[in-house]
């Protein structure tokens, strides 16, 4: 089956710089990469995704880019705010089965 | 629309007990799944649908059964509970689109065993 890594598991930022989340994954079948978000106590709720025939997606402050020879992709938050404090995951699916990574939970410090 | 709602919100068990968790959804989803959530490990797939009266294992299916009698409701059973099975569990639906399988989560069950 699928195995997707995340790399940090911990990440602390100072408000306004950027963030960096990286994932591999290991099957070359799967299709389709999208991120969660959950705050605390909360469900994860859908950020971004990006399809494999896409190499970048950007939607305001976060964007996401696959690199499909290499199997992985990353998440970047630009400008970090205190609202982006959060546990963020990814993951990789082939078809309907999403696998995901560990997660990454993310301090901004003002 | 209320989305994808878990009953119960919190349990507590005794070892060996047996208890059912609901997720009903009136968003037409065609999937659906039981995901647990434990720290460190992210979400790992314990059983899921993809139609009614149909069920499938995920990564982590031993000590649970699930039925899916109706395409709105998806049912987790623990028939005998460990303190293993301590932990949160979501449910989720889609409309499963290859290529762009969006979830929808419910609000999460937390459950602990004794």
């Amino acid at each position: 089956g699928e195995n997707v890594e995340q790399h940090p598991s911990t990440l602390s930022v100072q408000e306004g710089d950027s963030a960096v989340i990286k994932c591999t994954y290991s099957d070359s079948a799967s299709n389709y990469f999208p991120w969660y978000k959950q705050e605390l106590g909360k469900r994860p709720q859908l950020i971004i995704d990006i399809r494999s025939n896409v190499g970048e997606k950007k939607d305001q402050r976060i964007a996401v880019t696959l690199n499909k020879t290499a199997k992985h992709f990353s998440l970047h938050i630009t400008e970090t705010q205190p609202e982006d404090s959060a546990v963020y995951f990814c993951a990789a699916a082939n078809d309907y089965k999403l696998s995901f990574g560990a997660g990454t939970t993310v301090t901004v410090r003002a | 629309n209320a989305g994808v709602t878990q009953t119960p919100k919190f349990r507590v068990l005794k070892t060996g007990q047996s208890m059912t968790l609901l997720c009903a959804q009136d968003m037409n989803h065609e999937y659906m799944y039981w995901y647990r959530q434990d720290p460190g490990m992210g979400l790992r797939l314990i059983h899921y649908s993809v139609g009614e009266g149909t069920t499938a294992k995920g990564e982590v299916p031993d000590g649970y059964n699930v039925s899916r009698l109706k395409k709105q409701n998806f049912l987790l059973g623990l028939e005998s509970a460990a303190p293993s099975q301590t932990s949160v569990y979501f449910c989720a639906g889609s409309r499963g689109t290859s290529g762009a399988n969006v979830l929808t989560f419910g609000a999460g069950s937390r459950l602990t065993v004794l």
